[in-house]
C-alpha cells in the first residue's frame, strides 16, 4: 500500500526560483491538504482541497499556489521560493465530510532555501 | 482563532515510570487526534477522539478527550523505550472539514 507519496523528499533552491511539489494518494481520498511543519510550531496548513478542481486557504497561504486537477494528486507550488519558506512540507487526505476517520500524512519533503 | 496548546513541549523520563501529556484548545471542537512522530519521519495517527468523554488505549498510551473543558490527555503507562518520539494533538476547526490545527508537540524522551 502506497497510501500519500510525496515527490521529492529532498530540494534545495535558490532565492527567487520556483518549484512544484507533488502529493499523490491512492486511497480514494476527497480531502487533500499542504502543511508545513517548523521548529517548536507544530505544523502549519497552507492550503487544502476538499475535492477534485476545488482549493481553499489555510493558516499561511501566502507564497503559495496549489492544484488540484485529478482527484488522486494535489500540487503545491512556489512561484518565487524565500528563505521563510525552508520547512519541512507535509502532504495529507483524509476522506473528509463526516467520515470519523483521521487524516493520513506523506513522508514530507525537506525544502531549503539559501 | 483556535489556538492548541500542549503541555509540556518536552519531557525526560525513567523507563516504568507514567506522566501525561496535556492538550488544551480555546475553541469548541469534539474531534481531537492525536499523533506520533519519530525524528526525520512522517506523522503517525495514534487515537482519533470524537465525543465528550472518549476514552481510547493502545498498549501503553491511553488517550481521553474532555469537550467541556476543551482538554485532552495522553497517559504513559510504564514507559519504555521505544515509546520515545514528538507527539502532537491536532484538532478540527470545522466539522468535516478537517482542518486541523495542531500543537506545538511534545518531544518524549524516555531514559533505560
Amino acid at each position: 500500500n502506497a497510501g500519500v507519496t510525496q515527490t521529492p523528499k529532498f530540494r534545495v533552491l535558490k532565492t527567487g526560483q520556483s518549484m512544484t511539489l507533488l502529493c499523490a494518494q491512492d486511497m480514494n481520498h476527497e480531502y487533500m491538504y499542504w502543511y508545513r511543519q517548523d521548529p517548536g510550531m507544530g505544523l502549519r496548513l497552507i492550503h487544502y482541497s476538499v475535492g477534485e478542481g476545488t482549493t481553499a486557504k489555510g493558516e499561511v497561504p501566502d507564497g503559495y499556489n496549489v492544484s488540484r486537477l485529478k482527484k488522486q494528486n494535489f500540487l503545491l507550488g512556489l512561484e518565487s521560493a524565500a528563505p521563510s519558506q525552508t520547512s519541512v512540507y507535509f502532504c495529507a487526505s483524509s476522506y473528509g465530510g463526516f467520515m470519523n476517520t483521521e487524516a493520513f500524512f506523506g513522508q514530507g519533503t525537506r525544502l531549503t532555501v539559501v | 482563532e483556535l489556538k492548541v496548546e500542549q503541555n509540556p513541549l518536552f519531557l525526560s523520563m525513567q523507563e516504568g515510570k507514567n506522566y501525561t501529556i496535556y492538550c488544551n484548545y480555546s475553541t469548541t471542537s469534539d474531534r481531537l487526534y492525536w499523533y506520533r512522530q519519530d525524528p526525520g519521519k512522517s506523522l503517525e495517527s495514534l487515537f482519533v477522539l470524537l465525543s465528550n468523554g472518549a476514552v481510547k488505549q493502545e498498549g501503553r498510551l491511553m488517550a481521553s478527550l474532555d469537550t467541556k473543558a476543551r482538554l485532552s490527555t495522553l497517559h504513559i503507562t510504564a514507559a519504555v523505550h521505544d515509546l520515545s518520539a514528538t507527539y502532537f494533538c491536532a484538532v478540527d476547526t470545522v466539522q468535516g472539514a478537517q482542518k486541523l490545527v495542531f500543537g506545538q508537540g511534545t518531544r518524549l524522551t524516555i531514559n533505560p
